[in-house]
């Protein structure tokens, strides 16, 4: 069946610092790729996502490349700020694999610590 | 603008006890689905439904029930609550499959079962 793995955490960096989070995925179809951020206390927002080969989803800084060759969707931001600190999942749904948008596979979730 | 609302937001239940954690949507979506959230497990999909009276199980789905009779509820049963479903409940809307949307999370249910 389909997976998510991305890094584990927590993450911690200073105020203006480089981010990478590592998502790696299998899947038996062709499926398009979210990365989702959960504030402290709220639910899960879309941050970014991807739906084929090479496409580079982007938002708020942060962006990531849907790399068909190494099944990988990392998220990258070059400078992070506090406000940035949050759990981020990785996440993808596969409709030729009788999922669809609305069935998401979750990795286990980032958690993402910035320091001022 | 509302979107995803979820009630309540604490509850603690002893074991054995029945609830119903409730959720309603205003955006008039078709998909709706429910997830719990545990630690170092991410998001697991518990039910969904694709449309008012269409509900289908998920990868976790011993132990609850759903119904959809409308298009904006979409409640979640807990039979008998087992401490094991201790848990952040989440509950998401999706608009209809016209292409890849975004789905919209509550704020969540965090459930304590002693």
């Amino acid at each position: 069946g389909d997976s998510v793995t991305q890094m584990e955490g927590p993450v911690t960096l200073s105020e203006e610092a480089f981010l990478t989070i590592n998502c790696t995925y299998t899947a038996t179809g062709y499926p398009s790729l979210f990365w989702y951020v959960q504030y402290p206390g709220e639910g899960l927002q879309l941050l970014l996502k991807a739906t084929k080969a090479d496409d580079k989803g982007s938002n708020k800084g942060f962006e990531a490349t849907y790399r068909k060759e190494t099944t990988s969707f990392h998220l990258e931001k070059g400078s992070v700020q506090v406000s940035d600190s949050a759990v981020y999942f990785c996440a993808l749904s596969d409709p030729t694999s009788g999922g669809s948008n609305y069935k998401l596979t979750f990795g286990k979730g980032t958690l993402l610590t910035v320091n001022p | 603008n509302a979107g995803v609302t979820q009630t309540p937001k604490f509850q603690v239940l002893k074991t054995g006890q029945s609830m119903t954690l409730q959720c309603a949507q205003d955006m008039n979506h078709e998909y709706m689905s429910w997830y719990r959230q545990d630690p170092g497990m991410g998001l697991r999909l518990i039910h969904y439904s694709v449309g008012a009276g269409i509900t289908d199980q998920g990868e976790v789905p011993n132990g609850y029930n759903v119904s959809r009779s409308t298009t904006e509820d979409f409640p979640l049963r807990l039979l008998s609550a087992a401490p094991s479903q201790t848990s952040v409940y989440f509950c998401a809307s999706t608009q209809g499959n016209t292409g890849v949307t975004e789905a919209f999370f509550g704020q969540g249910t965090r459930l304590t079962v002693v």
